[in-house]
């Protein structure tokens, strides 16, 4: 069964350092992979998406991700981090035959200090 | 306005009630969802359709209903609602075709008493 583990719970960054997410999968075949982003009291937004080609791929907001086959990961990242990136990231694989059903893992808090 | 709207935003209820959970979507797409959302537990799949005359349980479906009035619309009921129903629910939609994406709503954050 495919699953996502997202080890971090909190990362607590300051305002301009750079940043890592981590996110790990398992799944039998070649994954769809997503980061969706939740602001406090709104629903979530797509970040990026990853099923073929390049496996480094942009995102809105200045993020990107690295897909790695070997490490089974898709770790989010962004040079310089904002005080308006603080919020929850959730990292998720799609399943079926158009990876359009998704297995989200545990979400990471981030905290933006000034 | 919203592409994905979902209503009502809050509601404390108390347990036994029936509450009915509501989520329409002006984004022309066949597939919708309604997952609840725990700390630390991320998004799990209550129930989804592929179209109207589809409807799939999830990994947590137990409790839950559901209603596809028509592609535009997708209801959850929780027939008798129980303390451990209290959660964030979110409906999604995504397109048909690899690798679409799903577009959620802004949540309904339900407590149950």
């Amino acid at each position: 069964a495919q699953s996502v583990t997202q080890p971090d719970i909190h990362i607590t960054v300051s305002e301009g350092a750079s940043l890592e997410l981590r996110c790990n999968y398992s799944y039998g075949a070649t994954p769809y992979l997503f980061w969706y982003v939740q602001s406090p009291g709104q629903g979530l937004q797509l970040l990026l998406k990853y099923f073929s080609g390049d496996t480094l791929v942009q995102g809105i907001k200045g993020f990107e991700a690295e897909f790695k086959r070997s490490q089974s990961s898709f770790n989010l990242r962004k040079p310089s981090v904002h005080w308006s990136d603080a919020a929850e990231y959730f990292c998720a694989v799609g399943r079926g035959n158009a990876g359009n059903m998704l297995t989200f893992g545990g979400g990471t808090r981030l905290m933006v200090k000034p | 306005d919203a592409d994905v709207t979902q209503t009502p935003r809050n509601r404390i209820t108390k347990t036994g009630k029936r509450i009915m959970l509501e989520c329409s979507q002006t984004k022309g797409h066949d597939r919708m969802y309604w997952y609840r959302q725990d700390p630390g537990l991320g998004l799990r799949l209550i129930y989804y359709s592929f179209d109207v005359k589809d409807i799939n349980k999830g990994e947590i479906s137990d409790g839950y209903s559901v209603s596809r009035q028509a592609q535009a619309k997708f209801s959850l009921s929780l027939e008798s609602a129980i303390p451990n129903q209290t959660a964030l629910y979110f409906c999604a939609t995504s397109g048909q075709g690899a690798g679409k994406p799903q577009h959620f709503g802004d949540g309904t954050r339900l407590s149950i008493l």
